[in-house]
């Protein structure tokens, strides 16, 4: 049973680097698969923003990309998201889900973890 | 890019069926087989339905189907239970620097 559980500050001041983590058990993390970073916030809906697969190759929303940074852990079991310069339109849930390799969906989701940004 | 279609909620009665609509584009729904549906418990995370426009996971109710007709995608919830009450999102992967777009979401009523 695959299982992801996102965590990390639940507050982030304007302007500063907002920095989660996904633990993942259940499944290798170096297994052909892919692992996502989604937001959900009442203003945006739902919005990908990026994956990264075990050859450490990543994909990012070009609407985030200059700002966003997604690291593999193996070692660790983890995999992270890092988020510079946010703003209060940052504000929102963020889940962390994986993506099998070839496939374009999102079969596991982890409980998702709220990041406020606000001085 | 923006959010694919949904209409904001739908509503039917226990033992019917409802069919919630997803619109996009050529870039998207219409260009791509890469269509997949979930269900939202409030407080939940979101459980994929229906990927591959219609293929359901092992687990999934069979009274969850989806389809799709040009930029149009569906989900058609039969024999509809309370335990159906929850918003719906679709998604499709997309041709343009986004990649993955999502639906507006749908919120489901049982009467």
């Amino acid at each position: 049973q695959v299982q992801l559980q996102a965590s990390g500050p639940g507050l982030v001041k304007p302007s500063g680097t907002l920095s989660l983590t996904c633990a993942v058990s259940g499944a290798s993390i170096s297994s052909f698969t892919g692992w996502s970073w989604v937001r959900q916030s009442p203003e945006k809906g739902l919005e990908w923003i990026g994956e990264i697969y075990q050859s450490g190759a990543t994909n990012y929303n070009a609407a985030l990309r200059s700002r966003v940074t997604i690291s593999l852990e193996k070692s660790k079991k983890h995999f992270s998201l890092q988020l510079t310069s946010v703003t209060a339109a940052d504000t929102a849930l963020y889940y962390c889900a994986r993506i099998e390799v070839g496939e374009y969906y999102f079969d596991h989701w982890g409980q998702g973890t709220m990041v406020t940004v606000s001085s | 890019q923006s959010a694919l279609t949904q209409p904001a909620s739908v509503s039917g009665s226990p033992g019917q069926s409802i069919t919630i609509s997803c619109s996009g584009t050529s870039s998207d729904v219409g260009g791509y087989k890469y269509v997949s549906w979930y269900q939202q418990h409030p407080g939940k995370a979101p459980k994929l339905l229906i990927y591959d426009v219609s293929n359901r996971p092992s687990g999934v109710s069979s009274r969850f189907s989806g389809s799709r007709s040009g930029n149009t995608a569906s989900l058609t919830i039969s024999g509809l239970q309370a335990e159906d009450e929850a918003n719906y999102y679709c998604t499709s992967f997309t041709s343009t620097s986004t990649r993955y777009v999502f639906g507006t979401g749908t919120e489901v009523t049982v009467l």
